[in-house]
């Protein structure tokens, strides 16, 4: 089982709502990442949690905050969005950096916030 | 330049077409290859992954890597309406700056029609 699932598939919030994506896996992996994709475009890296601690930043304003409350749940809590903000927001897991040489990502589905 | 180059298309063929999609990259300390097909408004889903140089086949998809021309393609046989979707070339190394981030091409827009 590759599954990788995403809740909830659509949100739209106000910029002033604070929300929270919720992402989990069950394939044992020990890294799992955030990823913004705009349409028409590759996925944007955001951050990359292995075992549990978060080890990529790619500079996310703060206004995205990760956590990560074990080895099978990501979360990604938004508070005061911007419109430009919207966008599919996508959680990928790996069986983790250290477990080489099994490198690739496994998606889940999505969640397209819209930021209104 | 960018370090993962990639044709968006869109490329338009008929059903039953060989369809060849291909990216180039720059960064030699990549050795981990990956494509994923994106259908619209979906998350990315892992069709191949290959390691190093080489050839690996999956039923109608055939994956080859070429790290001397820093050149890896897919092919698709016998091409199907279901395989429209957007198909996004990806790579990692094992390394330094490289760990555990995955480096994609723009994405080639694919359509198959019947």
């Amino acid at each position: 089982d590759t599954e990788v699932t995403q809740t909830p598939k659509h949100l739209v919030m106000g910029m002033t709502n604070k929300k929270s994506l919720k992402c989990e896996q069950h394939m044992g992996h020990r890294a799992m990442y955030w990823y913004k994709q705009k349409a028409k475009k590759p996925p944007e890296l955001m951050f990359v949690y292995s075992y549990e601690k978060l080890s990529i930043n790619e500079s996310v304003p703060s206004r995205f905050s990760p956590e990560c409350p074990n080895s099978s749940l990501l979360n990604l809590h938004l508070h005061a969005l911007q419109p430009e903000d919207s966008a599919l927001y996508l959680c990928a897991s790996s069986l983790g950096p250290r477990k080489g040489p099994s490198y690739e990502q496994y998606f889940g589905p999505g969640t397209r916030l819209t930021v209104t | 330049q960018k370090e993962v180059e990639q044709d968006p298309g869109p490329l338009s063929v008929p059903e039953g077409a060989i369809v060849s999609l291909n990216c180039t990259y720059s960064n030699s300390a990549f050795q981990y290859f990956m494509w994923y097909r994106q259908y619209s408004r979906k998350g990315p889903e892992l069709l191949m992954y290959t390691y190093s140089s080489g050839n690996k086949e999956d039923g109608r998809f055939t994956a080859q890597v070429d790290k001397s021309s820093k050149y890896i393609s897919l092919f698709i046989r016998d091409s199907q309406p279901s395989d429209s979707a957007t198909y996004l070339c990806a790579m990692s190394g094992g390394r330094g700056s490289t760990l555990g981030r995955l480096y994609f091409g723009r994405g080639t827009q694919l359509t198959v029609w019947p």
